[in-house]
């Protein structure tokens, strides 16, 4: 079968760093993305990617290895507003998003 | 401009009725999809609809009909209502992908969530 695991939640301090995990079980693989979503509201899509490596956008970096199936989200410099869900999302071999449950990330002062 | 929106927000009925949610994107996409997200808060893939293809997950009880007048447009109608049915109906929509060499990752654009609640 197909999964993603992912911590169900996470506790950090407001200006630290906090990393992410998600590892991956899927039939083939066509990207990773993860989003970020706030009690109440949508999902909404932070980065993606298909290549080993990370990727840096301002504070947040997403991290890839594909033969080890990881990945991880870096958050930096923590704020109040990043108390949120974060999901883990793989793109099958049918193009298929499979979704993890999402890591609640609490911020505290 | 809301880019992904659906009606209602929140919708309060009693189990066996029929109701209906409505999908709307102004983005050009040629994919949309209704996700359904429980109290656990996983999200699970219902139905993805392009002009060529349905998709439907065979998990999805067949009282859930998608129905696409257009290619901007895809409701959700639900017969027969069930307590099991209460959670956060979300419509999204994506870009096919482009393998010739775009930019385009197929990320998909969320509506705000439609809460349904089964009494």
């Amino acid at each position: 079968g197909q999964n993603i695991d992912q911590p169900t939640e996470m506790t950090a301090t407001e200006g630290a760093i906090v990393q992410i995990n998600c590892t991956y079980q899927t039939s083939g693989f066509n990207g990773l993305f993860w989003y970020q979503q706030h009690a109440g509201e949508a999902p909404t899509f932070l980065s993606y990617n298909v290549l080993d490596g990370l990727e840096e956008k301002g504070r947040f970096s997403s991290f890839l290895s594909r033969s080890k199936g990881y990945s991880y989200l870096l958050l930096k410099e923590l704020q109040m507003k990043d108390s949120a869900s974060y999901l883990c999302a793989v793109m099958d071999s049918n193009y298929q998003l499979i979704w993890g449950a999402g890591t609640k990330l609490i911020i505290k002062p | 401009d809301t880019a992904v929106s659906q009606t209602p927000k929140y919708l309060v009925t009693q189990m066996g009725n029929d109701k209906s949610i409505k999908c709307e994107q102004n983005l050009g996409h040629d994919t949309m999809y209704w996700y359904k997200q429980d109290s656990k808060k996983f999200l699970k893939i219902m139905f993805s609809y392009n002009n060529k293809e349905l998709i439907i997950n065979e998990t999805v009880p067949n009282r859930f009909s998608p129905k696409s007048p257009d290619k901007a447009h895809l409701n959700l109608h639900i017969n027969s209502l069930e307590l099991g049915d209460s959670a956060v109906y979300f419509c999204a929509s994506s870009q096919d992908l482009d393998w010739s060499g775009g930019l385009n990752t197929g990320e998909l654009f969320f509506g705000e969530g439609s809460r349904l609640t089964v009494l």
